[in-house]
């Protein structure tokens, strides 16, 4: 099993709609997750960390489920701009070392 | 606040001729540096990270060498390159809390 998985995609939506990624871990001792969002041939960025309370940014809400060692990130009121690559960051033991996953693929079709 | 700088932006390579990247960080003290590389379609790999002045991990064994000389510098390095070094390279440093900031990337080409 890998360390961090993610459903490829491409997940097509119209603007406006909600969205919603998954991605599973397989260390049960990781303690930080993160998503990330990167555009086409660029670099990837921090959207924002998971807390196990989960949190709210704006549009964007990232929630944790350690039972089912998961986390997820939804968007609502998809706009244009959301169009990206979202990659899912697990901490994956070792000294400040984490594992991306291998990336969502949204594209918000007008 | 803190930057992050890596050059050259695109690279194209003969088989068999030498690399260089660099890699420098501003803001900051004493940051955890990396290595990654992202072949097309295909997610991150960690090839290299270094917490401190000549201090190298590598997690990949390759025809790659990575150097700190400096404590905000990090350089990639081979000596002959390999069609299958073509990627998407990219540095990044790490906070305590284990957010990544990443450098523009370089687009290497091995032809």
């Amino acid at each position: 099993r890998k360390e961090v998985e993610q459903d490829p995609g491409p997940f097509n939506v119209p603007e406006g709609a909600t969205v919603a990624f998954n991605c599973t871990y397989s260390n049960s001792a990781s303690q930080s997750f993160f998503w990330y969002r990167q555009d086409c041939r660029k670099e990837p960025k921090l959207l924002m960390s998971v807390y196990s309370s989960g949190n709210e940014d704006g549009r964007f809400t990232a929630q944790l489920n350690r039972a089912s060692q998961y986390i997820s990130l939804l968007i609502r009121d998809s706009k244009l701009s959301d169009s990206a690559t979202y990659l899912c960051v697990v901490n994956s033991g070792g000294y400040q070392k984490v594992t991306f996953g291998t990336g969502t693929k949204l594209q918000v079709i007008p | 606040s803190q930057t992050i700088h890596q050059w050259p932006a695109t690279l194209v390579q003969p088989v068999g001729s030498p690399l260089s990247l660099e890699c420098t960080v501003e803001g900051t003290s004493n940051p955890n540096l990396y290595w990654y590389r992202q072949a097309a379609g295909r997610g991150l790999q960690l090839l290299f990270y270094s917490v401190g002045i000549g201090q190298i991990s590598s997690e990949v064994p390759q025809n790659l060498s990575a150097s700190r000389p400096q404590d905000r510098q990090f350089i990639l390095s081979s000596k002959k390159l390999l069609l299958s070094d073509s990627g998407f390279y990219l540095c990044a440093w790490s906070s305590e809390l284990l957010r990544y900031t990443f450098g523009s990337g370089t687009r290497l080409t091995v032809v």
